[in-house]
């Protein structure tokens, strides 16, 4: 696609239960970031992929969560025994270079509620 | 770690008026900085950028403003629109693969 894809777009899931989110990048670009966005608040860093480096997961809250990309494409954030305060918008970003001087494409996000 | 700030958490402006944006960086090895606009229900998207060896950077209707000394950063927006409401985050990057960091973001109300 032309753009970065989110899914699904909306999740509403109970407490204790697993859930994934998938990520499809631009094609080509190397870097993936994950930030989670709480309402009316800013964007809160998670993980980055940088093509096959290590992933930065300084920013995952807990062990609860994990991420993976595949093949240097798709991406899964997965968010294990959810709780009421992992309700947010969960914001996938991909880049060409990877941190290097360019911009980040953001996807349409995916609204996770936990009742 | 280093983070990017900005000063003001709302900001309304007066349809047809010009619009400043602060933010404040703290990572002095930043070399690129870049605003994002997100209206609502969408994901951030690219305004503008510069870098570390540019003061000033000029878009159609933005003007970045960058201060290396007092690590200052601001977006300007001139004859604010209606389409212009949205929150504006600040990003910087200090190169080689570092991650982009954002800002707490600023929300702009354009009142008609």
């Amino acid at each position: 696609g032309a753009g970065v894809s989110q899914s699904p777009s909306n999740k509403v899931t109970e407490k204790g239960k697993d859930v994934e989110l998938r990520c499809d990048p631009i094609s080509g670009h190397t870097a993936l970031y994950w930030y989670r966005q709480s309402l009316g608040q800013g964007l809160e860093f998670l993980i980055y992929f940088q093509g096959n480096s290590a992933p930065d997961k300084s920013g995952l809250p807990s062990d609860r969560f994990s991420a993976e990309r595949t093949g240097g494409s798709v991406s899964t954030l997965t968010i294990q025994r959810t709780q009421q305060e992992d309700s947010a918008v969960y914001l996938c970003a991909s880049s060409f270079l990877g941190g290097a001087k360019e911009k980040l494409f953001f996807g349409s996000g995916t609204q996770l509620s936990v009742l | 770690g280093e983070s990017v700030g900005l000063h003001l958490p709302t900001l309304s402006v007066q349809e047809g008026d010009n619009s400043i944006i602060n933010c404040a960086y703290s990572n002095s090895a930043s070399d690129y900085f870049i605003w994002y606009k997100q209206e609502s229900g969408k994901g951030p998207q690219f305004i503008i950028d510069i870098r570390s060896n540019m003061d000033k950077r000029q878009g159609q209707r933005v003007t970045v403003l960058l201060n290396k000394t007092v690590k200052h950063l601001s977006l300007q927006i001139a004859a604010t629109q209606p389409g212009d409401s949205a929150v504006y985050f600040c990003a910087e990057n200090s190169g080689g693969y570092q991650k982009v960091t954002f800002g707490i973001g600023t929300k702009l109300q354009v009142i008609p």
